[in-house]
């Protein structure tokens, strides 16, 4: 258990519809990422955070995409106008600015119909 | 754009046989780091090497770092079913973001 929690961990939604979803870090996790997983495939990177600023995102984080970090602790990803191409797994994971290891969470399953 | 494939991308053995698992590349990694992940999970880090020429041990899986930091692999002696997953490498260039590899499904029978 990495201590790292996502919720919710499914999320089954119609086309068109705004989702999202929650990350929450262990308190020791100043950097935290967002990535993205189809189906074999292994996961994409999307954004991520030091601390509240968000320091980079991928080409892959279009316009209906935006992720927020608040306080500095936890996060979240929103997809507005869901498509059926966003259907993917939605990881999150934390870490130290300057270290190298990631620690993922469990994911959340998006299924867009 | 960095890459990094992996081979095989899927092997089915019997309980008790050795297995290498391949990560290349054509570009320098600062880190590489394996992951395991079962189905409907997030990924489970193994091991993180960053020196080229390094080796590490953990049980019965041996992690290896090429000497110019572009591949690495994963051996597996006497492997187990509790071994069986999606086997990823990861590597991290000039940012942060790891930059993962297609994935070894791995099967191990009894």
């Amino acid at each position: 258990d990495t201590g790292v929690s996502q919720n919710p961990r499914h999320k089954i939604t119609k086309r068109g519809q705004n989702v999202t979803f929650r990350c929450d870090p262990i308190s020791e996790h100043n950097r935290l990422y967002w990535y993205r997983q189809t189906l074999g495939q292994g996961p994409e990177f999307l954004t991520y955070f030091q601390n509240e600023a968000q320091l980079e995102k991928s080409r892959l984080l279009s316009d209906r995409f935006s992720a927020e970090r608040p306080k500095g602790s936890f996060s979240t990803l929103e997809i507005q106008r869901t498509e059926q191409g966003d259907s993917a797994m939605y990881l999150c994971a934390g870490g130290l600015a300057g270290g190298y290891e990631q620690y993922f969470g469990p994911g959340t399953r998006l299924t867009v119909t | 754009t960095q890459l990094l494939e992996q081979s095989p991308q899927f092997l089915s053995i019997q309980e008790g046989e050795n297995l290498t698992v391949y990560c290349n590349s054509s570009s320098v990694f600062s880190s590489l780091q394996w992951y395991r992940q079962e189905p409907g999970e997030g990924p489970v880090l193994l091991v993180t090497v960053v020196t080229g020429g390094e080796v590490k041990k953990l049980k019965r899986l041996t992690f290896q770092f090429g000497d110019a930091r572009k591949d690495s692999s994963l051996h597996i002696t006497a492997a187990q079913p509790g071994d069986t997953g999606l086997y990823l490498c990861a590597g991290a260039g000039n940012t942060d973001k790891l930059i993962f590899g297609t994935g070894t499904r791995l099967q191990v029978f009894p």
